[in-house]
């Protein structure tokens, strides 16, 4: 089974500067997908950004950035130019391509707070 | 427009009072999940349908159960709620599971239980 850690309850970012968040999960399987999502206070859960693990790049989605590191098993997610808006719990998490056996894991989440 | 909308936003149950909340989708996805997040956790699988195929996970108490009647609708009915089962309920959609598709899912805005 895999698993999601997210050392980080709390982070704070001035807004306008950049913050990473940080994510490490481990599996044991090769074929795997990663994605950062955010959940603002009393609104759904979205996606940021998704990263197959088979892709070297990193992606990028506009202000949101990732660092995927496959050997080292980390994932983080660097927000650039941070606004009032990112404000938000986000969760890292990871699904494995194993088919009949596939599950969203989720780490325990970083609350997100923009200092105006 | 909501695309995921979940009913009632908040629901006040008394201890051993049975409980239904109710999902819809405008999607017309193949998959519909039920977790259970609770305060500062990570949100929990309880299970999923894959069309009208019923996946429990392994650890989800028998006090909760799902209903399908059809592809928009899905309804997590808790038969006995206790005070641990006070928390947050999130339902999702994926148009196929994991990463036969983006692996994306789509959250509702969730139903917060609170038990007395």
């Amino acid at each position: 089974a895999q698993t999601v850690t997210q050392s980080q309850p709390e982070m704070s970012v001035q807004e306008a500067e950049t913050v990473t968040l940080s994510c490490t999960y481990d599996t044991s399987e090769s074929d795997y997908y990663l994605f950062w999502y955010k959940q603002p206070p009393s609104r759904q859960m979205i996606l940021v950004i998704r990263q197959e693990a088979y892709k070297q790049q990193n992606a990028t989605e506009n202000r949101f950035s990732v660092n995927f590191q496959k050997a080292a098993k980390s994932f983080s997610l660097k927000i650039s130019d941070s606004q009032l808006g990112d404000a938000a719990m986000y969760f890292c998490a990871v699904i494995i391509s194993n088919f009949g056996n596939e599950k969203l894991t989720f780490g325990t989440g970083t609350r997100l707070t923009i200092i105006p | 427009d909501a695309m995921v909308i979940q009913n009632p936003r908040y629901q006040v149950t008394q201890f051993g009072k049975p409980v239904t909340l109710s999902c819809s989708q405008t999607l017309n996805h193949n998959v519909m999940y039920w977790y259970q997040q609770k305060s500062s956790q990570a949100p929990k699988l309880l299970f999923h349908y894959y069309d009208k195929d019923f996946n429990n996970e392994a650890d989800t108490p028998d006090n909760f159960q799902s209903r399908r009647p059809n592809t928009s609708f899905c309804f997590l009915d808790i038969r006995s709620p206790g005070l641990g089962d006070a928390a947050m309920y999130l339902c999702a959609t994926s148009r196929d599971t994991g990463a036969r598709d983006t692996g994306e899912l789509f959250f509702g805005e969730g139903s917060r239980l609170t038990v007395l």
